[in-house]
C-alpha cells in the first residue's frame, strides 16, 4: 500500500494562493469522501485543517479549502500568511482486503 | 478540553516489544470515536499504524498488522499499542489521536521512541 503522492514543496508570496495536490487510486481517494488535510509546524503535533474532502473544523480559517476530482484531492491556502509556512499532509480512508488510513508523503509550503 | 497523553519507554532494544499507552481526558473513550496511533520517523512523513473502537473493533495498516496490537481499556479511559520485533526502522515519534471517519481531530504531543541497543 503506497503512500498518497504529494509534491515535496510548494511556495507563494504573502497574500497569494497555493494549491497542493494529493494523488491516490480508486482504492482510496477516488472512492471515499474521507480525505483529510493536516498542518504540521516543526516540532509540533499535526493539526487537522480539512476533513471529509472540504469541511473545516471549528477555528480553521476559511482561507483553507479542500476539493477532490477523481483520484486527486487538493488543498488550497488563500491569502498566504507567514504562519502558513509548514508541512502539509493529506490522508484518505483506504481499502485493500481490510480498511485502513493512508497518508501522503507531505508537502513543505514556503511563504516567500 | 480534549487531551491525549502518550506514555511509555523512550528507548527499546532491537527485537523487543514497544509498548505505549494513551491516556484520554475531556471526553469518554466509549463515545463515538476511535483511538488511533500514528508515527513519524525523524524527518519523514506521518504513518498511520492502527485504530481501535471502544467495543474492541480494530483496524491496522496492512504492512504492520503482523507486529502491531492495539487495545482499549474503557475503565481507564485509555488505549494502548504494542509493536513486536522492533528494528531501527521503528524509531519515530509516536502520536496517539482521536479519530472519526478516518480523520484525527485531536492529537497528543507525541513521544519519541528510539530503537537501539
Amino acid at each position: 500500500q503506497s503512500a498518497l503522492t504529494q509534491p515535496p514543496s510548494a511556495s507563494g508570496s504573502p497574500g497569494q494562493s497555493v494549491t497542493i495536490s494529493c494523488t491516490g487510486t480508486s482504492s482510496d481517494v477516488g472512492t471515499y469522501k474521507y480525505v483529510s488535510w493536516y498542518q504540521q509546524h516543526p516540532g509540533k503535533a499535526p493539526k487537522l485543517m480539512i476533513y471529509e474532502v472540504n469541511k473545516r473544523p471549528s477555528g480553521v480559517p476559511d482561507r483553507f479549502s479542500g476539493s477532490k476530482s477523481g483520484n486527486t484531492a487538493s488543498l488550497t491556502v488563500s491569502g498566504l500568511q507567514a504562519d502558513d509556512e509548514a508541512d502539509y499532509y493529506c490522508s484518505s480512508h483506504a481499502i485493500t482486503t481490510n480498511a485502513f488510513v493512508l497518508f501522503g508523503g507531505g508537502t513543505k509550503v514556503t511563504v516567500l | 478540553q480534549v487531551q491525549l497523553q502518550e506514555s511509555g519507554p523512550g528507548l527499546v532494544k532491537p527485537s523487543e516489544t514497544l509498548s505505549l499507552t494513551c491516556a484520554v481526558s475531556g471526553y469518554s473513550i466509549t463515545s463515538d470515536y476511535y483511538g488511533a496511533w500514528i508515527r513519524q520517523p525523524p524527518g519523514k512523513a506521518l504513518e498511520w499504524i492502527a485504530s481501535v473502537y471502544h467495543t474492541g473493533r480494530t483496524y491496522y495498516k496492512p504492512s504492520l498488522k503482523s507486529r502491531a496490537t492495539i487495545s482499549v481499556d474503557p475503565s481507564k479511559n485509555e488505549f494502548s499499542l504494542n509493536l513486536t520485533s522492533v528494528t531501527a526502522a521503528d524509531t519515530a515519534v509516536y502520536y496517539c489521536a482521536r479519530e472519526m471517519a478516518s480523520s484525527a481531530d485531536y492529537w497528543g504531543r507525541g513521544i519519541l521512541v528510539t530503537v537501539s541497543s
